[in-house]
């Protein structure tokens, strides 16, 4: 079946330093990918997305791409904010319209 | 409306007790699914609804659970003699249906469930 498996966390960094959060996929066929964020005290939203193998999703600084070869959807972001604090997880879904399949989250800290 | 809705946003019941989840979806969105977040855990899948096909339960932990949609729009996520180990908060989440590429899920804010 699908799966997704995220790096363990807490993850704690300090402002300005670099992000990578990784995310690996089990999946038959050629799923989507996503990060989805939850702020403290919010709901789940969507970050960012890529539909096909190479596709790079991008918002608010952070990037993954999608790695067929690896399967692998990191999260990166060159530059992390105190306001980039949260709980950050990858899932992938299948095409026509499914459930998504999400990794267990990775609580991200940026300290000032 | 603008959002997912969900409520109550807080429940606190007795251990044995049946309890009620409602979710009003995007106006418009034909896929609907029902996710749980334990304390410190993912999100677990419980049942997926998709127009007026069959439900997808298989996530349903147990048959205390049980959801149901009805006119296409509004859920309730209904479990039956609650246990302690159901405390958690559950999340709706709804979407549209693309004729490609998989869904973006909107996300209520969450039902905190508490069973004491």
């Amino acid at each position: 079946g699908n799966s997704v498996t995220q790096m363990e966390g807490p993850v704690t960094l300090s402002e300005e330093a670099f992000l990578t959060i990784n995310c690996t996929y089990t999946a038959t066929g050629y799923p989507s990918l996503f990060w989805y964020v939850q702020y403290p005290g919010e709901g789940l939203q969507l970050l960012l997305k890529a539909t096909k193998a190479d596709d790079k999703g991008s918002n608010k600084g952070f990037e993954a791409t999608y790695r067929k070869e690896t399967t692998s959807f990191h999260l990166e972001k060159g530059s992390v904010q105190v306001s980039d604090s949260a709980v950050y997880f990858c899932a992938l879904g299948k095409t026509s319209g499914s459930r998504l399949t999400f990794g267990e989250g990775t609580q991200l800290t940026v300290n000032p | 409306g603008a959002g997912v809705s969900q409520s109550p946003s807080n429940k606190v019941t007795e251990k044995g007790k049946d309890v009620e989840l409602r979710c009003d979806p995007i106006s418009g969105h034909t896929a609907l699914y029902w996710y749980r977040q334990s304390l410190g855990q993912g999100l677990e899948f419980l049942i997926y609804f998709q127009g007026n096909s069959a439900p997808d339960k298989s996530g349903l932990p147990s048959d205390r659970f049980s959801a149901e949609r009805t006119g296409g729009s509004v859920s309730t996520l209904t479990i039956q003699r609650t246990q302690q180990e159901d405390s958690a908060v559950y999340l709706c989440a709804s979407s549209p249906t693309l004729p490609s590429g998989a869904n973006v899920l909107t996300f209520g804010a969450g039902s905190r469930l508490t069973v004491l």
